[in-house]
């Protein structure tokens, strides 16, 4: 099984701070990789998929980067409804998937 | 609009079987854009990806719960299933249904969500 990895598992920001969240594969994934936001009491949603790709109604703010094992997620200026708990999750092994551990971004 | 529906006992008893529905709304489980999954979450932790199936009835579980685990597709209903069985105090979650969309190539993400439902395990 492919295991992911983030880092870190939880930080505190503030409003309009640049936030980055990093997610390693355990073996190269190339860019099969998602990024979720999810926020208490709610389902996740997603964010970033193939790695880079924003989902349709995403804020510009959010970004994805990486390929092969290591991948980011960067929230460019932090906004309060931003504080959440973030995953990411590799799809290199679909139908299989796995998740990352999460991060929660806190103030 | 996909919309995605869990339904189930809220509580079952340790070495008892779970067993949970997914209604699926604004569209058809027999799509070939989607596999229908099942994650979880227990209270205060991360997701577990519990397995995925197709309108086929071509599944991929989670090897960890893979011996415990069956999930089904019921395609006149639009609905698909999940069964757990022996479970213990470690299987209480939030536990959420979802679909698993082919946006392009092999690329999938989970794109709709269910609310989610709390299964407590508990004599």
């Amino acid at each position: 099984d492919i295991q992911m990895t983030q880092s870190p598992s939880s930080l505190s920001a503030s409003v309009g701070d640049r936030v980055t969240i990093t997610c390693r594969a355990s073996q190269s994934i190339t860019s099969y990789l998602n990024w979720y936001q999810q926020k208490p009491g709610r389902a996740p949603k997603v964010l970033i998929y193939a790695a880079s790709s924003l989902q349709s109604e995403v804020p510009s703010r959010f970004s994805g980067s990486g390929s092969g094992t290591d991948f980011t997620l960067t929230i460019s200026s932090l906004q309060p409804e931003d504080f959440a708990t973030y995953y990411c999750q590799q799809s290199y092994t679909s139908p299989a998937l796995t998740f990352g551990g999460g991060t929660k971004v806190e103030v | 609009q996909l919309q995605l529906h869990e339904s189930g006992p809220g509580a079952v008893e340790p070495s008892e079987t779970l067993s949970l529905t997914c209604n699926v709304s604004g569209g058809s489980i027999s799509s070939s854009s989607y596999y229908w999954g099942w994650i979880r979450q227990p209270p205060g932790k991360g997701l577990e990806w519990i397995g995925n199936i197709y309108y086929s009835g071509s599944t991929s579980y989670n090897q960890s719960l893979k011996s415990r685990v069956t999930i089904s597709v019921d395609t006149s209903k639009n609905q698909f299933s999940l069964k757990l069985s022996s479970v213990t105090a470690a299987d209480t979650a939030v536990y959420y249904c979802a679909s698993y969309y082919n946006v392009w190539i092999s690329y999938y993400y989970f794109e709709k969500w269910g609310q989610g439902t709390l299964v407590t395990v508990s004599s």
